[in-house]
Protein backbone atom coordinates (compact mmCIF):
# COMPACT_ATOMS: atom_id res chain seq x y z
CA UNK A 1 0.00 0.00 0.00
CA UNK A 2 0.51 3.75 -0.54
CA UNK A 3 2.97 5.37 2.42
CA UNK A 4 1.15 8.62 0.95
CA UNK A 5 -2.31 8.97 0.00
CA UNK A 6 -4.00 12.08 -1.92
CA UNK A 7 -7.30 12.84 -2.01
CA UNK A 8 -9.12 13.04 -4.10
CA UNK A 9 -7.36 11.80 -7.23
CA UNK A 10 -8.80 14.59 -9.50
CA UNK A 11 -10.99 17.21 -8.84
CA UNK A 12 -13.10 20.19 -11.35
CA UNK A 13 -14.21 23.17 -9.73
CA UNK A 14 -15.82 26.05 -11.49
CA UNK A 15 -13.54 28.96 -11.06
CA UNK A 16 -14.26 30.99 -7.76
CA UNK A 17 -15.39 27.49 -5.68
CA UNK A 18 -13.01 26.83 -3.03
CA UNK A 19 -11.49 23.35 -2.61
CA UNK A 20 -9.05 20.87 -0.43
CA UNK A 21 -7.20 18.18 -1.39
CA UNK A 22 -5.73 15.52 1.61
CA UNK A 23 -2.79 14.09 1.80
CA UNK A 24 -2.42 11.53 4.55
CA UNK A 25 0.22 9.25 5.52
CA UNK A 26 0.32 6.07 7.09
CA UNK A 27 4.40 6.43 8.56
CA UNK A 28 5.13 9.43 11.21
CA UNK A 29 5.81 12.73 9.50
CA UNK A 30 8.64 14.78 10.16
CA UNK A 31 7.89 17.46 7.60
CA UNK A 32 5.72 17.81 4.68
CA UNK A 33 5.93 19.46 1.55
CA UNK A 34 3.44 21.01 -1.24
CA UNK A 35 4.37 20.63 -4.60
CA UNK A 36 2.26 22.07 -8.41
CA UNK A 37 3.32 20.53 -11.40
CA UNK A 38 2.04 21.60 -15.27
CA UNK A 39 1.49 17.95 -17.00
CA UNK A 40 4.76 16.69 -18.15
CA UNK A 41 6.86 19.30 -16.65
CA UNK A 42 8.85 20.17 -13.58
CA UNK A 43 7.34 20.62 -9.94
CA UNK A 44 7.05 23.85 -8.74
CA UNK A 45 7.49 24.28 -4.81
CA UNK A 46 4.31 25.85 -3.01
CA UNK A 47 4.85 25.39 0.78
CA UNK A 48 6.83 22.99 3.77
CA UNK A 49 5.52 22.32 6.97
CA UNK A 50 7.68 20.59 10.01
CA UNK A 51 5.16 21.22 12.80
CA UNK A 52 2.00 20.00 14.33
CA UNK A 53 -0.37 22.50 13.71
CA UNK A 54 1.56 24.71 11.39
CA UNK A 55 0.14 26.87 8.91
CA UNK A 56 1.35 28.81 6.00
CA UNK A 57 -0.41 30.98 3.40
CA UNK A 58 0.66 31.98 -0.03
CA UNK A 59 -1.78 33.94 -2.27
CA UNK A 60 -5.12 31.99 -1.97
CA UNK A 61 -3.35 28.67 -1.14
CA UNK A 62 -2.91 27.90 2.54
CA UNK A 63 -1.67 24.91 3.72
CA UNK A 64 -2.19 22.97 7.41
CA UNK A 65 -0.20 20.08 9.37
CA UNK A 66 -2.40 18.06 12.00
CA UNK A 67 0.52 16.04 13.58
CA UNK A 68 -1.99 13.65 14.90
CA UNK A 69 -3.68 12.43 12.19
CA UNK A 70 -0.49 12.62 10.52
CA UNK A 71 -2.34 14.54 7.78
CA UNK A 72 -1.70 17.50 5.86
CA UNK A 73 -4.50 19.69 3.64
CA UNK A 74 -4.34 22.09 0.88
CA UNK A 75 -6.84 24.46 0.49
CA UNK A 76 -7.50 26.98 -2.15
CA UNK A 77 -9.76 29.64 -2.14
CA UNK A 78 -11.44 31.26 -5.22
CA UNK A 79 -9.88 28.96 -7.55
CA UNK A 80 -8.58 30.71 -10.78
CA UNK A 81 -7.72 28.74 -14.23
CA UNK A 82 -4.57 29.52 -13.58
CA UNK A 83 -4.71 27.36 -9.99
CA UNK A 84 -5.55 23.81 -12.49
CA UNK A 85 -2.68 21.61 -12.51
CA UNK A 86 -1.12 18.52 -10.40
CA UNK A 87 -0.42 18.97 -6.65
CA UNK A 88 1.80 16.54 -5.18
CA UNK A 89 2.40 15.90 -1.45
CA UNK A 90 6.02 15.25 -0.28
CA UNK A 91 6.82 13.39 2.82
CA UNK A 92 10.47 13.62 4.81
CA UNK A 93 10.45 10.78 7.03
CA UNK A 94 13.62 10.84 8.72
CA UNK A 95 14.12 14.65 9.68
CA UNK A 96 16.42 15.05 6.70
CA UNK A 97 18.61 12.10 7.24
CA UNK A 98 17.49 10.39 4.13
CA UNK A 99 17.81 13.15 1.65
CA UNK A 100 14.70 12.24 -0.07
CA UNK A 101 11.04 12.64 -0.18
CA UNK A 102 8.81 10.10 -0.55
CA UNK A 103 5.54 11.80 -3.21
CA UNK A 104 1.99 10.79 -2.88
CA UNK A 105 0.55 10.18 -6.66
CA UNK A 106 -0.93 13.68 -6.98
CA UNK A 107 -4.46 15.34 -7.14
CA UNK A 108 -5.14 16.35 -10.78
CA UNK A 109 -7.31 19.98 -10.61
CA UNK A 110 -8.82 21.34 -13.20
CA UNK A 111 -10.53 25.29 -12.80
CA UNK A 112 -13.33 25.69 -15.67
CA UNK A 113 -13.86 28.98 -16.39
CA UNK B 1 18.95 33.86 -12.15
CA UNK B 2 18.82 30.79 -14.10
CA UNK B 3 17.18 27.69 -12.38
CA UNK B 4 17.55 23.66 -12.84
CA UNK B 5 18.88 23.21 -16.36
CA UNK B 6 18.09 19.83 -17.69
CA UNK B 7 18.82 18.25 -21.33
CA UNK B 8 17.75 17.17 -23.14
CA UNK B 9 14.23 17.93 -23.16
CA UNK B 10 12.89 15.06 -25.38
CA UNK B 11 14.31 11.66 -26.43
CA UNK B 12 13.58 8.55 -27.64
CA UNK B 13 15.89 5.40 -27.53
CA UNK B 14 15.74 1.69 -28.30
CA UNK B 15 15.39 -1.48 -25.73
CA UNK B 16 19.20 -2.44 -24.99
CA UNK B 17 20.52 0.74 -25.71
CA UNK B 18 22.23 3.82 -23.07
CA UNK B 19 21.30 6.93 -22.19
CA UNK B 20 22.88 10.39 -20.47
CA UNK B 21 21.05 12.93 -18.92
CA UNK B 22 22.04 16.02 -17.67
CA UNK B 23 21.76 18.51 -15.22
CA UNK B 24 22.94 21.87 -14.09
CA UNK B 25 21.54 22.98 -10.30
CA UNK B 26 20.55 26.27 -9.58
CA UNK B 27 23.02 28.44 -8.57
CA UNK B 28 23.96 28.32 -5.14
CA UNK B 29 22.89 25.25 -4.65
CA UNK B 30 25.52 22.36 -4.15
CA UNK B 31 23.25 19.10 -3.96
CA UNK B 32 21.44 17.46 -7.19
CA UNK B 33 18.55 15.19 -6.26
CA UNK B 34 17.58 12.69 -9.55
CA UNK B 35 13.95 11.61 -9.41
CA UNK B 36 11.43 9.19 -11.88
CA UNK B 37 8.01 9.98 -12.64
CA UNK B 38 6.38 7.33 -14.51
CA UNK B 39 2.71 8.36 -16.06
CA UNK B 40 0.14 9.03 -13.52
CA UNK B 41 2.62 8.91 -10.44
CA UNK B 42 4.51 10.42 -8.26
CA UNK B 43 8.41 11.27 -8.29
CA UNK B 44 10.66 8.09 -7.38
CA UNK B 45 13.68 9.11 -5.85
CA UNK B 46 16.49 7.37 -7.75
CA UNK B 47 19.94 8.74 -5.61
CA UNK B 48 21.40 12.12 -4.16
CA UNK B 49 25.10 13.41 -4.95
CA UNK B 50 26.91 15.93 -3.03
CA UNK B 51 30.76 16.57 -2.91
CA UNK B 52 30.81 14.37 -6.12
CA UNK B 53 29.79 11.09 -4.38
CA UNK B 54 26.18 9.45 -3.84
CA UNK B 55 25.33 9.97 -0.85
CA UNK B 56 21.81 8.41 -0.88
CA UNK B 57 20.10 5.90 -3.52
CA UNK B 58 16.56 4.21 -3.80
CA UNK B 59 15.08 1.41 -4.77
CA UNK B 60 16.47 1.14 -8.31
CA UNK B 61 18.67 -1.22 -9.87
CA UNK B 62 22.74 -0.68 -11.23
CA UNK B 63 21.68 -0.13 -14.12
CA UNK B 64 21.03 3.54 -12.81
CA UNK B 65 24.46 5.56 -12.33
CA UNK B 66 25.24 9.13 -11.83
CA UNK B 67 28.14 11.27 -11.65
CA UNK B 68 28.32 14.89 -10.43
CA UNK B 69 31.05 17.18 -11.52
CA UNK B 70 33.25 19.84 -9.43
CA UNK B 71 30.87 22.98 -10.42
CA UNK B 72 27.76 20.60 -8.74
CA UNK B 73 26.46 19.52 -12.29
CA UNK B 74 25.24 16.35 -12.73
CA UNK B 75 24.32 13.49 -14.92
CA UNK B 76 22.43 10.47 -14.87
CA UNK B 77 23.18 7.29 -16.87
CA UNK B 78 20.74 4.05 -17.81
CA UNK B 79 22.15 1.28 -19.43
CA UNK B 80 20.27 -1.89 -20.88
CA UNK B 81 17.25 0.24 -21.67
CA UNK B 82 14.10 -1.03 -20.74
CA UNK B 83 10.46 -0.47 -21.73
CA UNK B 84 9.52 0.36 -18.00
CA UNK B 85 12.11 3.10 -17.86
CA UNK B 86 9.92 5.04 -19.92
CA UNK B 87 9.50 7.95 -17.53
CA UNK B 88 9.89 11.87 -17.17
CA UNK B 89 13.18 11.90 -15.22
CA UNK B 90 13.78 15.41 -12.84
CA UNK B 91 16.57 16.51 -11.19
CA UNK B 92 16.27 18.97 -8.15
CA UNK B 93 18.98 20.47 -6.22
CA UNK B 94 19.01 21.90 -3.63
CA UNK B 95 22.05 23.35 -0.80
CA UNK B 96 23.02 21.26 1.85
CA UNK B 97 20.49 18.34 3.16
CA UNK B 98 17.61 20.80 2.60
CA UNK B 99 14.69 19.04 1.17
CA UNK B 100 12.67 22.57 -0.32
CA UNK B 101 13.86 21.03 -4.12
CA UNK B 102 14.07 23.32 -7.27
CA UNK B 103 12.94 21.21 -9.77
CA UNK B 104 14.00 21.25 -13.37
CA UNK B 105 11.22 20.63 -16.05
CA UNK B 106 12.36 17.27 -16.93
CA UNK B 107 13.85 14.77 -19.23
CA UNK B 108 11.24 12.75 -21.17
CA UNK B 109 12.60 9.19 -21.72
CA UNK B 110 10.25 7.12 -24.27
CA UNK B 111 12.00 3.89 -24.72
CA UNK B 112 10.65 1.33 -27.84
Amino acid sequence: SQELEQSPQSLIVQEGKNLTINCTSSKTLYGLYWYKQKYGEGLIFLMMLQKGGEEKSHEKITAKLDEKKQQSSLHITASQPSHAGIYLCGADYSGGSNYKLTFGKGTLLTVNP
Amino acid sequence: DAGVTQSPTHLIKTRGQQVTLRCSPKSGHDTVSWYQQALGQGPQFIFQYYEEEERQRGNFPDRFSGHQFPNYSSELNVNALLLGDSALYLCASSWGTALGYTFGSGTRLTVV
